[in-house]
């Protein structure tokens, strides 16, 4: 159980195109998704946290306007890179925690996607 | 906010040897301690963790343990084996209503040699 799901795992596009990136959670309801960025032998930072049905709160440093979050629904929440440039390369990861255990502190992660801007 | 340090950011040993990989954080409230393992290209995988009301926690070769008086825990993997090679994150959080926000470790790539 407890399984995150992230699409696609792996996308290239073209300077100035936007991408988005799906999490999902496949076996249960999650109020709160995070996503972070991972660049090449760094650590993960967290870029904003996701509540459902609510907007999402970035960080420091991270453009609310280029990074489009949506927590539409209990189990998916969509990353959108919008006019995606070659310095947003980057390692995507999604975390979500349980509806089920809010105060736990623990968190599943997806699989990551990565995302090449030519 | 809370600043989680991490070491060694690399970790050589042989197989059969030990592994221990040390943290430490800042934020006296934090209260979630748990340590990831990834592969490459995969997303975090969590292999044990440890809250502040527990000193030591085991499984099977995998322990941590917590000082919250110093404000440091560690990862001990014992008996290590090849497939144990891969980067290993510490990271720290303060439980909250309003959701758990993770400070991750800078990481450690540990290299276990046949």
């Amino acid at each position: 159980g407890a399984v995150v799901s992230q699409h696609p795992s792996w996308v290239i596009c073209k300077s100035g195109t936007s991408v988005k990136i799906e999490c999902r959670s496949l076996d249960f309801q999650a109020t709160t998704m995070f996503w972070y960025r991972q660049f090449p032998k760094q650590s993960l930072m967290l870029m904003a946290t996701s509540n459902e049905g609510s907007k999402a709160t970035y960080e420091q440093g991270v453009e609310k306007d280029k990074f489009l979050i949506n927590h539409a629904s209990l189990t998916l929440s969509t990353l959108t890179v919008t006019s995606a440039h070659p310095e947003d390369s980057s390692f995507y990861i999604c975390s979500a925690q349980t509806r089920l255990k809010p105060n736990t502190g623990e968190l599943f992660f997806g699989e990551g996607s990565r995302l090449t801007v030519l | 906010g809370e600043n989680v340090e991490q070491h060694p950011s690399t970790l050589s040993v042989q197989e059969g040897d030990s592994a221990v990989i040390k943290c430490t954080y800042s934020d006296s409230a934090s209260n979630y301690f748990p340590w990831y393992k990834q592969e490459l290209g995969k997303g975090p995988q969590l292999i044990i963790d440890i809250r502040s009301n527990v000193g030591e926690k085991k499984d099977q070769r995998i322990a941590v343990t917590l000082n919250k008086t110093a404000k440091h825990f560690s990862l001990h993997i014992t008996e290590t084996q090849p497939e144990d090679s891969a980067v290993y994150f510490c990271a720290a959080s303060g439980v909250k209503a309003a959701g758990n926000k993770l400070t991750f470790g800078g990481g450690t790539r540990v290299l276990v040699k046949p």
